[in-house]
C-alpha cells in the first residue's frame, strides 16, 4: 500500500513569489492535514480537509490556503512568500473524519525562501 | 486551546539504558494521545496511541506509554534502548474540541543513543 506522497520534495523560491505544494493521501483516506515544521516553532497545524471541506484551521495568516479535490488529493498554497516561510511542510492523511484515528505522514516538502 | 509540553529537549543515553520521555498536555476534555518518532531523514511514524481503555499502551519496537489522567501526562518508556533508537520523538494530542484530526504537538525530544 503506497504511503502519503508529497511533491515536490524540495523547492527554492524567492521572497514575494507564491508556491503550491501537493499531497496524495493513502488510498481510501479522506482526511488530509497540513503541518509546518521549523526548528524554532516545531510542528504546527495549518489546516485539515475532509470531503473537500476545510474542517479545522490553525493560527496562520491568510497567505496560507489549501484545497482538497474529489479524489482526496490536496494542495496548499502560500502567496507572497516571506523568509520566515522557509520550513518543512508535512502532509498527513487519516482514514476517517473523526479524532479516533491516527495520522500517516508523508516525507514532506522542504521549502526554502531566499 | 490545547497545548503539549515535552520537558526534555535533548537526551543522551548509552545502549541498554532505560528511557523515559516526559509529555504533559493541557486540556480539560477527552483526549487522544500519540507518540510519533522521526528518524534522521525519514518521515514521522506512529510509535503508539491511546484512545481509551487500558492506560498502559504498548507500541512498536518495545516502546510503551502510560496515560495518567490526574497528571495530564503520557510518558514514553523503553526498558533498554538501542543505537537505532536515535531519533526525535514527538508527543501529540487530539482533543474533543475539534471534529477532525487536528494534532497539537510538543516541541520534540532529540534522543541520541551512544553505542
Amino acid at each position: 500500500k503506497a504511503g502519503v506522497t508529497q511533491t515536490p520534495r524540495y523547492l527554492i523560491k524567492t521572497r514575494g513569489q507564491q508556491v503550491t505544494l501537493s499531497c496524495s493521501p493513502i488510498s481510501g483516506h479522506r482526511s488530509v492535514s497540513w503541518y509546518q515544521q521549523t526548528p524554532g516553532q516545531g510542528l504546527q497545524f495549518l489546516f485539515e480537509y475532509f470531503s473537500e471541506t476545510q474542517r479545522n484551521k490553525g493560527n496562520f495568516p491568510g497567505r496560507f490556503s489549501g484545497r482538497q479535490f474529489s479524489n482526496s488529493r490536496s494542495e496548499m498554497n502560500v502567496s507572497t512568500l516571506e523568509l520566515g516561510d522557509s520550513a518543512l511542510y508535512l502532509c498527513a492523511s487519516s482514514p476517517r473524519g473523526g479524532g479516533v484515528t491516527e495520522a500517516f505522514f508523508g516525507q514532506g516538502t522542504r521549502l526554502t525562501v531566499v | 486551546a490545547q497545548s503539549v509540553s515535552q520537558h526534555n529537549h535533548h537526551v543522551i543515553l548509552s545502549e541498554a539504558a532505560s528511557l523515559e520521555l516526559g509529555c504533559n498536555y493541557s486540556y480539560g476534555g477527552t483526549v487522544n494521545l500519540f507518540w510519533y518518532v522521526q528518524y534522521p531523514g525519514q518521515h514521522l511514524q506512529l510509535l503508539l496511541k491511546y484512545f481509551s481503555g487500558d492506560p498502559l499502551v504498548k507500541g512498536i519496537k518495545g516502546f510503551e506509554a502510560e496515560f495518567i489522567k490526574s497528571k495530564f501526562s503520557f510518558n514514553l518508556r523503553k526498558p533498554s534502548v538501542q543505537w537505532s533508537d536515535t531519533a526525535e520523538y514527538f508527543c501529540a494530542v487530539n482533543g474533543d474540541n475539534n471534529a477532525g484530526n487536528m494534532l497539537t504537538f510538543g516541541g520534540g525530544t532529540r534522543l541520541m543513543v551512544k553505542p
